[in-house]
């Protein structure tokens, strides 16, 4: 079936980079999310990709979409303290926006 | 331009009431979504729709449970009979169209006490 994957927790020093990995089963050919979640706290859209894109930079963001694989991954450069929170992957299934999230990655930054 | 606006933000039930959870989407979007979040998971797809139209209703529970976006006013999420485990995070999302960017509003948390 349809399947989301993201590894669980993260940790890393404020300052350096962190990679937040996400694969998936299959996608439809629209657009691949990121979200960050803070405790107790709504969604909040980082970034996402186009499936016809292999390469999305956003300031501190880098988005990498390896559709062959089908591995996405988000680069967080110079993480923040404030960064720590959980992130999920959204895919895509059967059509435009009925999305797979994946359980999240708890990013966990420390001082 | 507002974003997707949910209300309330929290809501507190007791077993056996009735929840109603509201979403306008942002202007000029007709298409909403609504996920379910139950606690330390990732979202769950509930259903689509269009105005006055359900598309996809394939992870809606098949009792208790119905939406509606009429064509005035917002999509509403209505829940009977609320059980313990009705208690979630529920999250709506809009886009303009349904292959184009969708924007998530803050989330309603249901307790269902």
């Amino acid at each position: 079936g349809e399947d989301v994957e993201q590894s669980l927790f993260l940790s890393v020093r404020e300052g350096d980079s962190s990679v937040i990995n996400c694969t998936y089963t299959d996608s439809s050919s629209t657009y691949l999310y990121w979200y960050k979640q803070e405790p107790g706290a709504g969604l909040q859209l980082l970034t996402y990709i186009f499936s016809n894109m292999d390469m999305k930079q956003d300031q501190r963001l880098t988005v990498l979409l390896n559709k062959k694989d089908k591995h996405l991954s988000l680069r967080i450069a110079d993480t923040q303290t404030g960064d720590s929170a959980i992130y999920f992957c959204a895919v895509p299934m059967e059509y435009g926006n009925k999305l797979v999230f994946g359980a999240g990655t708890i990013l966990r930054v420390k001082s | 331009n507002a974003g997707v606006m949910q209300n309330p933000r929290h809501l507190v039930r007791r077993r056996g009431q009735e929840a109603r959870l509201r979403c306008s989407p942002m202007k000029g979007h007709s298409h909403v979504y609504w996920y379910r979040q139950l606690p330390e998971e990732g979202l769950k797809f509930m259903v689509y729709l269009q105005k006055e139209n359900i598309i996809d209703e394939s992870g809606m529970p098949k009792e208790r449970f119905s939406a509606e976006f009429p064509k005035e006013g917002p999509s509403i999420l209505r829940i009977q009979q609320v059980v313990r485990g009705d208690s979630a995070a529920y999250f709506c999302a809009s886009s303009r169209e349904w292959n184009t960017e969708a924007f998530f509003g803050q989330g309603t948390r249901l307790t269902v006490v």
